[in-house]
């Protein structure tokens, strides 16, 4: 059973670097892909971003520009970067396994959930 | 804006068959079998329920099941138990340049 913990700060200033991190147990990185998804306030999901332990990725256009999805195969574990941040970034942020089988690819396992206000 | 419509809310009582909709287009529920429902108690993380439009994961209880027509999905929930207070959201794999769009969510209520 995949078990997913994130850490990271939730408090960030306009225009300054959101930063979280989600670490994996009972889990390897190797294994699956890993994803970002977030929803604002009282709104539904939106999906940003997953990452390969080799680093290859894909992500949201809309917010392509300014993500950045980092594995770490050493501490089995993968990070968020999002730049330039705005009040419409104010979410709870979520890490999730992207999950393969031989259909399709869903999120089956989530992390905990981190509130990002973006506030001065 | 979410990509793919859902009503903001449904209620019945319970012992009842509740049925939420989930419409998109023909670039993604219309085009794949690769719809997929969560379910996210208030405060929680979301938890799948439904995969490939009619699939339960193991461990899912069998009075949820999901269907599809055309351009627009379904999930239904029979023999409503409080328990089953919760949002849902849909979401579909897109050949639109966002490979994964959701639903904006339907808070289910039980009477």
């Amino acid at each position: 059973q995949v078990h997913l913990q994130q850490s990271g700060a939730g408090l960030v200033k306009p225009s300054e670097t959101l930063s979280l991190t989600c670490t994996i147990s009972g889990g390897s990185i190797r294994s699956d892909s890993w994803t970002w998804i977030r929803q604002p306030p009282g709104k539904g999901l939106e999906w940003i971003a997953y990452v390969y332990y080799s680093g290859s990725t894909d992500s949201n256009p809309s917010l392509q520009s300014r993500v950045t999805l980092s594995p770490d195969t050493s501490k089995n574990q993968f990070s968020l970067r999002l730049t330039s941040v705005t009040a419409a970034d104010t979410a709870v942020y979520y890490c999730a396994r992207r999950y393969c089988g031989d259909t399709s690819c869903n999120f089956d396992s989530w992390g905990q959930g981190t509130l990002v206000t973006v506030s001065s | 804006q979410s990509a793919l419509t859902q009503p903001a809310s449904v209620s019945g009582s319970p012992g009842q068959s509740i049925t939420i909709s989930c419409t998109g287009t023909s670039s993604d529920i219309g085009a794949y079998n690769y719809v997929s429902w969560y379910q996210q108690h208030p405060a929680r993380a979301p938890k799948l329920i439904i995969y490939d439009v009619s699939h339960r994961p193991s461990g899912v209880s069998n009075r949820f099941s999901g269907s599809k027509s055309g351009n627009t999905a379904y999930l239904t929930i029979s023999g409503l138990q409080a328990e089953d207070e919760a949002d849902y959201h849909c979401s579909s794999y897109s050949n639109s340049i966002t490979r994964y769009v959701f639903g904006s969510g339907t808070k289910v209520t039980v009477l």
